[in-house]
């Protein structure tokens, strides 16, 4: 069975400060993808990042940077500056590379709020 | 970029009535999911089709029923709706390529009301 745990349920931060939201994960799956998903008070998901089990490598994007560490299965998200329009719950999620299970396992998420 | 389109957004039922879903993916995807965000909680798996077959099932109630049509969109069909099926219902599209697996992308969803 796939379980992400988001043990961060509510972080408040004041703009421009920099924030780091958790992400631990278990699988008993070789080869799995991980997501981070921003879902905004509109109430829409919103893609941000995947991660294949096999690259490592941390990963920048403006703002925003991923953390990958398998040894201990975590997928950390960064915020840099952070900005009021970052305010948002953001889940990470887990998948599996195997044909016909691919559905999305979700953390419980983290709700984000920027204090401007 | 075209994304995933669903209708309605918004539906209000009373209880024991019939509500269907419909979701249009993004163009050339092959691959449609569905999950249930109930308030406060992280999206839940229903049911996925692949090329117009079911290909997964997660917790999907027997009231509920969902299908892929030739042109790719998918409808679910939920019947004898309950207080409890109140929710954000989503859905997504992805593309396999070959053996492998794309992204999901979500479309904006259909909040559900239940009276």
């Amino acid at each position: 069975a796939q379980k992400v745990t988001q043990a961060q349920t509510e972080i408040s931060v004041v703009e421009k400060e920099d924030v780091t939201l958790d992400c631990v994960y278990e699988t008993r799956d070789t080869t799995y993808y991980l997501f981070w998903y921003k879902q905004p008070p509109s109430g829409e998901l919103v893609f941000l990042i995947r991660r294949n089990s096999f690259d490592e490598q941390n990963e920048i994007s403006g703002r925003y940077s991923w953390n990958f560490q398998k040894s201990t299965s975590s997928f950390n998200f960064t915020i840099t500056a952070s900005q009021v329009v970052d305010s948002a719950v953001y889940f990470c999620a887990l998948s599996s590379t195997n044909f016909g299970n691919e559905k999305l396992t979700f953390g419980t998420g983290t709700r984000l709020t920027i204090i401007p | 970029a075209a994304g995933v389109i669903q209708s309605p957004r918004h539906l209000i039922k009373e209880k024991r009535e019939t509500a269907t879903l419909k979701c249009y993916p993004i163009p050339r995807h092959d691959t449609v999911y569905w999950y249930q965000q109930g308030p406060g909680q992280d999206p839940q798996f229903l049911i996925s089709f692949y090329e117009k077959m079911q290909s997964d099932k997660g917790s999907i109630p027997d009231r509920f029923s969902a299908q892929q049509f030739s042109d790719y969109h998918s409808e679910l069909n939920m019947s004898s709706l309950e207080l409890g099926d109140s929710a954000l219902y989503f859905c997504a599209s992805s593309l396999k390529r070959g053996a492998g697996l794309d992204t999901q992308y979500f479309g904006p969803g259909t909040r559900l009301t239940v009276l």
